[in-house]
């Protein structure tokens, strides 16, 4: 069964580095987005990105944060200088809708990231 | 704003019985509806959607959701809860204004007692 493939699992980087949480979606699939969850809280939208461009973000999604779609398989997710406060586990998912129909999003496992 | 409530943030139950969680949604028109759930360490899985017609829908796992217009609900249920049931479970809501822009209730941690 297809699924959505993120690495690392679990990464821990220093305030103040950049960090690349990297997302293979499910290879048909056209949406990719980016969800987080600080832990003990509800998960929340980040990001969501179509036909190479950015299609929606939410207020979280500030200039410190970037994704790209840099070839035909990975999807990732830039933090330029994380902060303490951008520890969460970081979630992938990608649907294949093709038009209002096909909403489904599949998840993969998340990248738990941990700032010092 | 749009908003999804899972009022009970933890339910216990014993394997064998049954299970209601609840979720409502804040909106004038009818949203896509979903179950997720998230076992300990592991990323979300889809149990069902609702996105028209019957208002009974049937998931994965024995799980069942019943769309109410009326209440603005989508409670998630189950006849018979097993040890391996334990996990968190998300209500999330496609509102439609965007390409897949979920929102997502706090989440009810259920546990399961033998």
């Amino acid at each position: 069964e297809p699924e959505v493939t993120q690495t690392p699992s679990h990464q821990v980087t220093q305030m103040g580095q950049e960090v690349i949480l990297r997302c293979v979606p499910i290879s048909n699939h056209l949406y990719f987005y980016w969800y987080r969850q600080i832990l003990g809280q509800k998960v929340e939208f980040l990001v969501s990105f179509y036909n190479n461009e950015i299609s929606e973000k939410s207020e979280i999604f500030d200039d410190q944060f970037s994704v790209e779609r840099p070839d035909g398989s990975n999807f990732t997710l830039k933090i330029r200088s994380t902060k303490l406060e951008d520890s969460a586990m970081y979630f992938c998912a990608s649907s294949g809708r093709t038009g209002r129909l096909n909403t489904e999003a599949f998840f993969g496992q998340g990248t738990r990231l941990t700032v010092v | 704003a749009q908003s999804v409530t899972q009022p009970d943030i933890h339910i216990t139950v014993s394997e064998g019985a049954s299970l209601e969680l609840r979720c409502n949604y804040s909106y004038g028109a009818t949203p896509y509806l979903f179950w997720y759930v998230q076992s300990p360490g592991q990323g979300l899985q889809l149990l069902l959607k609702y996105f028209s017609g019957d208002t009974l829908v049937q998931g994965i796992k024995g799980f069942e959701a019943e769309f109410k217009r009326s209440q603005s609900s989508f409670n998630l249920r189950k006849p018979s809860v097993h040890w391996s049931d334990a996990a968190e479970y998300f209500c999330a809501v496609d509102y439609g204004g965007s390409q897949g822009n979920l929102i997502f209730g706090k989440g009810t941690k259920l546990s399961v007692k033998p």
